[in-house]
């Protein structure tokens, strides 16, 4: 079973349109982060947050952790073409350091 | 700085043949990761090595052996390649126990 749960798995909208994307667990995080994947190339690293309730922005890219620290949020605002990759939360243990990846949810923004 | 690079970026094997893949960082960090990515299925931890020396086991790690040369490089040995072994493979590099940066990956076919 996956300990993080991302949904939707797939989203195809035009450009312009809003989108949320969700990542969620049973279990308490310390922290999350969220990775974007381009086609043909690694992750790269969006964002990390750390506190219950945190928010964070990124441009048109807003990110939430939930009061609990059992799940999380990406809001797109004004999708772009631009915006078109796998999108990735994972949590990260503080004394391994290794990464525990959600499936991913694959956005495509049409123009 | 390249980051982290990763040889080869394609190749296909037969059953049964062996290949080793490279990876080398030059931001001197002390945490190196080797995963594995499926449709549907994430980023997938197959081995880590969080200092020069030091090997560990991921999620997946039946098939593969690691080596960490030094501290830039960790290559991923797979000694009888099999198809269920057909992947994208990813090498990470990490300062500290959060953050890591991802090369831009191997695709290996095993027929």
């Amino acid at each position: 079973t996956q300990l993080l749960e991302q949904s939707p798995q797939f989203l195809s909208i035009q450009e312009g349109e809003n989108l949320t994307v969700y990542c969620n667990s049973s279990s308490v995080f310390s922290s999350l982060q969220w990775y974007r994947q381009e086609p043909g190339e690694g992750p790269v690293l969006l964002v990390t947050v750390v506190t219950g309730g945190e928010v964070k922005k990124l441009k048109r890219l807003t990110f939430q952790f939930g009061d609990a620290r059992k799940d999380s949020s990406l809001h797109i605002t004004a999708a772009q073409p631009g915006d078109t990759g796998l999108y990735l939360c994972a949590w990260g243990s503080s004394n391994t350091g290794k990464l525990i990846f959600g499936q991913g949810t694959t956005l495509q923004v049409k123009p | 700085n390249a980051g982290v690079t990763q040889t080869p970026k394609f190749q296909v094997l037969k059953t049964g043949q062996s290949m080793t893949l490279q990876c080398a960082q030059d931001m001197n960090h002390n945490s190196m990761y080797w995963y594995r990515q499926d449709p549907g299925m994430g980023l997938r931890l197959i081995y880590y090595s969080a200092s020069e020396g030091t090997t560990d086991k991921g999620e997946v790690p039946n098939g593969y052996n690691v080596s960490r040369l030094n501290k830039r490089e960790f290559s991923l040995r797979l000694e009888s390649a099999a198809p269920s072994q057909t992947s994208v493979y990813f090498c990470a590099s990490s300062p500290r126990m959060d953050t890591q940066y991802f090369g831009p990956g191997t695709r290996l076919t095993v027929l």
